[in-house]
């Protein structure tokens, strides 16, 4: 059975200083996307990245950047130089090309500190 | 384009009600999907539909059915509402035309069943 989990319910930073959120999946597929999402206290889902497992190169977008690691199954989020923008839940999704549903996680919460 | 819109953002009702959530995309998307979001549970999928015409069960039906009016519309209908089902509910979208496949999400409606 798919799985998608995040360990860690809650996590903090400090302002301008960089947090690793984790995620571990599970998935007989080849062929697959993961995605984190953000949602603020607004609650609307924000896609933060993406990465195509066949690709090996790992995602980045400005100060988000994630670590795929395809054997280990797991995908992780490296925020640097967090904002105070940056507290909101994170979601880690999972997506498999033959089939037709999202695999969401529990979520992280993250705080930041000024 | 306003992308996907939800009706209502909050609901009360009381045990044994009956009401539709009604979701609307303007992206033109084929597959649109409901899901519960519920404290320390993510996003669980309820039904989802992969094309005009066609439903199809998710983790968490039951209490549950939809309609998927046309391309645009697709609506989650409580009969007979229980304490169970207060949760926040979101509609998303997607294409299935071309990469990367990522969800588009609704800002959410909040259900409190009292």
């Amino acid at each position: 059975a798919q799985t998608v989990t995040q360990s860690q319910p809650e996590m903090s930073v400090q302002e301008a200083e960089t947090v690793t959120l984790s995620c571990t999946y599970d998935t007989s597929e080849s062929d697959y996307y993961l995605f984190w999402y953000k949602q603020p206290p607004s609650r609307q889902m924000i896609l933060v990245i993406r990465q195509e497992a066949y690709k090996q190169q790992n995602a980045t977008e400005n100060r988000f950047s994630v670590n795929f690691q395809k054997a280990a199954k797991s995908f992780s989020l490296k925020i640097s130089d967090s904002q105070l923008g940056d507290a909101a839940m994170y979601f880690c999704a999972l997506w498999e090309n033959t089939g037709n549903q999202f695999y969401f996680g529990t979520g992280t919460s993250l705080t930041v500190i000024p | 384009n306003a992308g996907v819109t939800q009706t209502p953002k909050f609901q009360v009702l009381k045990t044994g009600q009956s009401m539709t959530l009604q979701c609307a995309q303007d992206m033109n998307h084929n597959s649109m999907y409901w899901y519960r979001q519920d404290p320390g549970m993510g996003l669980r999928l309820i039904y989802y539909s992969a094309s005009e015409g066609t439903t199809d069960k998710g983790e968490v039906p039951n209490g549950y059915n939809v309609s998927r009016l046309n391309k645009r519309e697709f609506s989650l209908r409580l009969e007979s509402a229980a304490p169970s089902q207060t949760s926040v509910y979101f509609c998303a979208s997607r294409s299935t035309g071309h990469l990367p496949h990522e969800q588009y999400f609704g800002p959410g409606t909040r259900l409190t069943v009292t």
